[in-house]
């Protein structure tokens, strides 16, 4: 079974700064997908990026983008020029064919925006 | 277009009771799966339901059921309920399986006292 591991449980940054969020998976697929979604206390899951493992290019929305290393098994994400509604809690997730369309998530980073 | 709705939004329940949960997808979206999220194991794929059928299954126990009506609205059941079934009960509903993005509702928080 493929493992997302979020290794920073809480991270925090300042207003208009920017910070990066670690994920790393593992699997020994070739096919998939990974994406990053964003937990406000509303708690609805609300989707921020999307990157397919066949593109070499990273993706990018708005203030967001990607860092992805497939030989590394690396999905960083980053936000730039944080604001206060940026604070939540971010999960990184995996997703193939193989497992059915399954979403795989790590156990998340909570971020801090702070003024 | 109206998002997922999930129903009801909390509920309290006790041990060794069953309960229903709800959820409404995205008006032409066919396929729905659902999520359990708790502090100890984040978030843990439950099942995906397709044209009425259960295309895919996590590792939960059988007192973990649903099913998926002709109009795409689906339920999922738990039976006999145990403390550790307190969790917050995400749905996600796509056009098909695979489709990019899954959408996903509110949730329900199910208390077990």
């Amino acid at each position: 079974a493929q493992t997302v591991t979020q290794s920073q449980p809480e991270m925090s940054v300042q207003e208009a700064e920017t910070v990066t969020l670690s994920c790393t998976y593992d699997t020994s697929e070739s096919d998939y997908y990974l994406f990053w979604y964003k937990q406000p206390p509303s708690r609805q899951m609300i989707l921020v990026i999307r990157q397919e493992a066949y593109k070499q290019q990273n993706a990018t929305e708005n203030r967001f983008s990607v860092n992805f290393q497939k030989a590394a098994k690396s999905f960083s994400l980053k936000i730039s020029d944080s604001q206060l509604g940026d604070a939540a809690m971010y999960f990184c997730a995996y997703r193939s064919a193989n497992s059915g369309y399954a979403l795989n998530f790590g156990k998340g980073t909570s971020l801090l925006v702070t003024p | 277009k109206a998002g997922v709705t999930q129903t009801p939004r909390y509920l309290i329940k006790t041990r060794g009771q069953q309960v229903t949960l709800s959820c409404s997808p995205i008006s032409g979206h066919r396929s729905v799966s659902w999520y359990q999220q708790t502090p100890g194991q984040g978030l843990q794929f439950l099942f995906e339901y397709f044209s009425e059928t259960q295309r895919n299954k996590g590792n939960f126990p059988g007192r973990f059921s649903g099913r998926q009506f002709s109009n795409s609205r689906s339920e999922m059941n738990v039976s006999t309920l145990e403390l550790g079934d307190s969790a917050l009960y995400l749905c996600a509903s796509s056009l098909v399986p695979g489709d990019q993005p899954q959408h996903f509702g509110d949730g329900t928080r199910l208390s077990i006292l």
